[in-house]
Order: structure tokens, then sequence, then C-alpha cells
């Protein structure tokens, strides 16, 4: 059975940097195809995809978020992590990891508020 | 520049048929989709993939009334005998180059 789940800060200050942690099961971070991406969605507006890793280590990144993010593995532990630094209210948002190039399999989501 | 586009809302009748449809942007007619339903207050959930050719392959669960097709750069979405359930947000979604995008989104209503 697949799974991937999302954890994290509820809530983070402006200009603070943001760290999420997506833990998989049913499947490993070194198969070919088994990339994991990180999309974001603010309260009442469309999906937004921030981040990919690939099997090899590949990494890719929105073009529009790129200086701030930065998204990494642990395979031992079945990990993906994602980085986000100075945050903004904006950056408010449900987060979520999602498995290959489809996203054929979703986390459930977190929820992150960035308010003084 | 590789872009979805979809309309913002649609309506169907409970039972009938619905067709969605998402627009590849110029020069990028050949590229694969996948469909994406997201329930009131729920994260998203995978439906299909979706190539040039309309063929298409299910996530698991998905039941026989979701289908898709392609003309050109269209992708649709055909989801038959309409439940209240059906009514949710429909993304689309593709994949270049180290790149992801998403479609804004159809929100569909059952009348």
């Amino acid at each position: 059975q697949v799974t991937l789940k999302e954890s994290g800060p509820v809530l983070v200050k402006p200009t603070e940097t943001l760290t999420l942690t997506c833990t998989v099961s049913g499947f490993s971070l070194s198969n070919a195809r088994m990339g994991v991406s990180w999309i974001r969605q603010p309260p009442g507006k469309a999906l937004e995809w921030l981040a990919h890793i690939f099997s090899n280590d590949e990494k890719s990144y929105s073009t529009s978020l790129k200086s701030r993010l930065t998204i990494s593995k642990d395979t031992s532990k079945s990990q993906v992590v994602l980085t986000m630094t100075n945050m903004d209210p904006v950056d408010t948002a449900t987060y979520y990891c999602a498995r290959g190039r489809t996203f054929d399999y979703w986390g459930q989501g977190t929820l992150v508020t960035v308010s003084s | 520049q590789l872009v979805l586009t979809q309309s913002p809302s649609a309506s169907a009748s409970l039972g009938a048929s619905v067709k969605l449809t998402c627009t590849l942007s110029s020069g990028h007619s050949s590229y694969a989709i996948a469909w994406h339903q997201q329930q009131p207050e729920k994260g998203p959930r995978y439906l299909m993939k979706l190539n040039s050719d309309g063929s298409h392959s299910k996530g698991d669960g998905i039941p026989d009334r979701f289908s898709g097709s392609s003309s050109g750069a269209e992708r649709y979405l055909t989801i038959s005998s309409l439940q209240s359930e059906d009514e949710a947000d429909y993304y689309c979604q593709t994949w270049g180059t180290g790149v992801w995008v998403f479609g804004g989104g159809t929100k569909l209503t059952v009348l």
C-alpha cells in the first residue's frame, strides 16, 4: 500500500524558514520513476507545483520560487524534505507531496499558516 | 511555455454526463496529462493519466464512470451517470523537462 504523509510546523513567522517532511511507504525513493514532488494550494486557490526530486537525486524547481526552495531526500528513511526560506503571509497554504510524474498518490496535506 | 487551460466552472444534472476540457499550449499537443479530483475540504485524488492518442490508465478504485479522451491539444475528462459526490474541483496536470504544470481547475456543480 502506497502512502505519503506530510509533517511540519502549523505556524511560521514571516521571514522564517519552513521545513516540511514527506514520509513515504509502499515504494522506494531509489526506484526509477519514483520521484516525489511538493505542491501547495493557498486557501480557495489552485494547485501550484513547487519542486521535484528524482530517484537519481536530480532536482527541479518552480522558476518563480527557485531561489527560496531546496528539496532533498533520505532514501534510508523514506523521506523527502522541502525547505522554503523567507516565508511570507502569501505562502500560507496547504502543502502536499505526491509521487511520480503523474502524482498518482498524494499525501493528505499539511496546512501552514504564516503569521506574526 | 507549457500551459494548461481549463474552464473555471461547469455544471450538469444528477445522472447526466459531463465532459471537462483541458487545453495544452501551442507546441505541446503531444503531451500526456493527468486528471485529479479534489472534493470539498479534501486533498487531491489521482483519476487517470491520459495520452495524446486517447489511451488512459486510471488510478486505483476509480469507477468506470470516469473516462478520458484526446483530440489535438485538447484533453477531456468525461464523467457519466453523475452522482452528488462528483461535485468537486477537477485539475489537469502535465510535465515537461524539469517542470510540472497544473491547469487552473474546473469547479463542477452537480444540479
